[in-house]
């Protein structure tokens, strides 16, 4: 399968922690990866392997996975964590593609 | 400083043809693939093709496969995005990214900043 399905929307008070999910058959395989995209912007990865952050990016971001399901959490959620979040793992068929979820919009209130 | 730097905004008329570009530094270029990525208005990320500047080895999306052209010129660290002749439906922001490959892990980073594409009569 070469489908990544992500819940449309979440939202989160702020300082409370709220887990973004990402299901599909090419993570029994590979490890996603998550992107954040504010209004405008590009993405930017904030979360690779099996719990990797890139430089910069706050320790509240973590990730995990589970069979066919990839998790980002983000502990104690901030204004500025409002944004879309995606999930991109490569494709099971053995090719070289990717594949994105359908991204999620998350609300902090 | 890894960066991908992309062409400015086009507007164009359907039936027309373009070629944007997505320019690596600070990186050995010819090292990594570069993946594009489409994004329409209002709506998600869509992975679209890869290419391997070292041997310009290229992979798409079934989605995009014949839609458009990647190509690379390894000499000036550019990858490019081209289509033949324009469609309305082919408005939207594309953006290149790097990927990085590791074991089982693998992820697109850095990103170029987009290129907006307006494909209108």
């Amino acid at each position: 399968s070469s489908e990544l399905t992500q819940d449309p929307a979440v939202s989160v008070a702020l300082g409370q922690t709220v887990r973004i999910t990402c299901q599909g058959d090419s993570l029994r395989s590979y490890y996603a990866s998550w992107y954040q995209q504010k209004p405008g912007q590009a993405p930017v990865l904030v979360i690779y392997g099996k719990n990797n952050r890139p430089s910069g990016i706050p320790d509240r971001f973590s990730g995990s996975s589970s069979g066919n399901t990839a998790s980002l959490t983000i502990t104690g959620a901030q204004a500025e964590d409002e944004a879309d979040y995606y999930c991109n793992s490569r494709d099971s068929s053995g090719n070289r593609n990717w594949v994105f979820g359908g991204g999620t919009k998350l609300t902090v209130l | 400083e890894v960066q991908l730097v992309q062409s400015g905004a086009e507007v164009k008329k359907p039936g027309e043809s373009l070629k944007i570009s997505c320019k690596g530094s600070g990186y050995s270029f010819t090292s990594y693939w570069i993946g594009w990525v489409r994004q329409m208005p209002g709506k998600g990320l869509e992975w679209m093709g890869i290419i391997y500047p070292g041997d310009s080895d290229t992979r798409y999306s079934p989605s995009f496969q014949g839609q458009v052209t990647i190509s690379a010129d390894k000499s000036i660290s550019t990858a490019y995005l081209q289509w033949s002749s324009l469609k309305a439906s082919d408005t939207a922001m594309y953006y290149c990214a790097s990927l990085l490959e590791w074991g089982d892990y693998n992820w697109f980073d850095p990103w170029g900043q987009g290129t907006l594409v307006t494909v209108s009569s």
